[in-house]
């Protein structure tokens, strides 16, 4: 059984830029979770999708979003990059509410 | 809201030594899970071992052991025979029983010294 996919594994962008970022969870998992990972703050909650729709937000300015399509696939978006954006993006798919969630391999974004 | 706390950033065993790393949170509901994640250099993070809280007995897998104290809130983790490999950041964390978030705590990082 293949793993969670991430795409792509290392963006370069410069300041007020957008991205996205594609995950690809696990078959028949339907909840995707994002998670960004800094030094500094550790590892944050972005937001949760299952079965589409958002279902949990972290506290992350509008200028993070997301979105999940039919296939459970998500993807998020930053727009208007900034230089504090520079981080590992985690993706965790998960089977609805139970247990364990199983993480990718993360895209590492960094911002000049 | 939920809080996860680890209280060593760092920690160092020999190898074939016994560790425990330790976690607390800080919570209002009576039933949710907790988890250790280990992420290696590569960054994956991965699934160590999880626990209901609703059950009391104290999971196993393999080496690897936890002593879950749901009144004090402290979930440790017991790495036994401590192997190379096992040199990691070590993560904490708490999920409710509904949805997907998890919470996690600061990390530590464990040093296995040959």
């Amino acid at each position: 059984k293949a793993g969670v996919t991430q795409t792509p594994r290392y963006l370069i962008k410069t300041r007020g830029q957008q991205v996205t970022l594609s995950c690809s969870p696990i078959s028949g998992h339907r909840s995707v979770s994002w998670y960004q990972q800094t030094p500094g703050q550790g590892l944050q909650f972005l937001f949760e999708y299952f079965s589409e729709t958002q279902r949990n937000k972290g506290n992350f300015p509008g200028r993070f979003s997301g979105r999940q399509f039919s296939n459970s696939r998500s993807e998020m978006n930053v727009s208007t990059l900034e230089l504090g954006d520079s981080a590992l993006y985690l993706c965790a798919s998960s089977l609805a509410n139970k247990g364990e969630a199983f993480f990718g391999q993360g895209t590492r974004l960094t911002v000049v | 809201a939920q809080t996860v706390t680890q209280s060593q950033p760092e920690m160092s065993v020999q190898e074939a030594e016994t560790v425990t790393l330790s976690c607390t949170y800080d919570t209002s509901e009576s039933d949710y899970y907790l988890f250790w994640y280990k992420q290696p250099p590569s960054r994956q993070m991965i699934l160590v071992i999880r626990q209901e809280a609703y059950k009391q007995q104290n999971a196993t897998e393999n080496r690897f052991s936890v002593n879950f104290q749901k009144a004090a809130k402290s979930f440790s983790l017991k790495i036994s025979d401590s192997q190379l490999g096992d040199a990691a950041m070590y993560f904490c964390a708490y999920k409710e029983t509904s949805g997907s978030r998890l919470t996690f705590g600061e990390g530590t990082q464990l040093t296995v010294n040959p």
